[in-house]
């Protein structure tokens, strides 16, 4: 597609549930980043991916959040057993690999756990 | 933690007016970036600064860097109502982190028509 889609845009869910996140990156974009963002806050990083290399997932709050990118393109977010402080706007991004290049960031997805 | 931190934290002009904001850094870094964020939802790249360069324009855009003072700044020039948003600097540090990057926690811009 033209630019990076996220699904759902919003989510409500109950505490104590599991949730995914999906990304669908810029075609032929490598590299692919997961952020969060609570209210008035700035962007907290939780995961990169690069092509085939291993994710860098030093940004994971918790053992409660994972993710996957499969085929090198779409990538799930899950959150297990989600808490009220998983509550935030999460972000997808992807660039071109190579040299320096902007993100293109999805328009997020906003998850209130209740 | 965030990286970069901007100053101020809020700014308020009248149309047709100059808007400067500022970004500091605490690592060296490989490029410097701003992007601007309405609505709270996804943010739109505005430029990128590489540690080399010491000023890059684009359009109304003009961004500095001053690497020895680990510091940027964004002008807005002849600001328009529809440039209200949040702005955020965004650091790239380069080596193995090549790629992934830091935000600040923003300036939130507003212009009076």
């Amino acid at each position: 597609g033209a630019g990076v889609s996220q699904s759902p845009s919003n989510k409500v869910t109950e505490k104590g549930k599991d949730v995914e996140l999906r990304c669908d990156p810029i075609s032929g974009h490598t590299a692919l980043y997961w952020y969060r963002q609570s209210l008035g806050q700035g962007l907290e990083f939780l995961i990169y991916f690069q092509g085939n290399s291993a994710p860098d997932k030093s940004g994971l709050p918790s053992d409660r959040f994972s993710a996957e990118r499969t085929g090198g393109s779409v990538s799930t977010l899950t959150i297990q057993r989600t808490q009220q402080e998983d509550s935030a706007v999460y972000l997808c991004a992807s660039r071109p690999g190579g040299s320096d290049y902007g993100y293109t960031f999805g328009s997020g997805t906003r998850l209130t756990v209740v | 933690s965030q990286q970069g931190e901007e100053d101020p934290q809020a700014l308020s002009i009248q149309e047709g007016e100059n808007a400067t904001m500022n970004c500091s850094y605490k690592t060296s870094i490989n490029n410097l970036q701003w992007y601007r964020q309405n609505s709270g939802r996804g943010l739109v790249h505005l430029i990128l600064i590489r540690s080399n360069e010491r000023e890059k324009h684009s359009g109304r855009l003009r961004v500095t860097l001053d690497t020895s003072k680990k510091s940027s700044s964004l002008l807005i020039t002849a600001s328009r109502a529809a440039d209200t948003a949040s702005y955020f600097c965004a650091t790239d540090a380069g080596g193995t982190s090549y790629g992934k990057l830091t935000f600040g926690q923003g300036t939130i811009l507003t212009v009076h028509p």
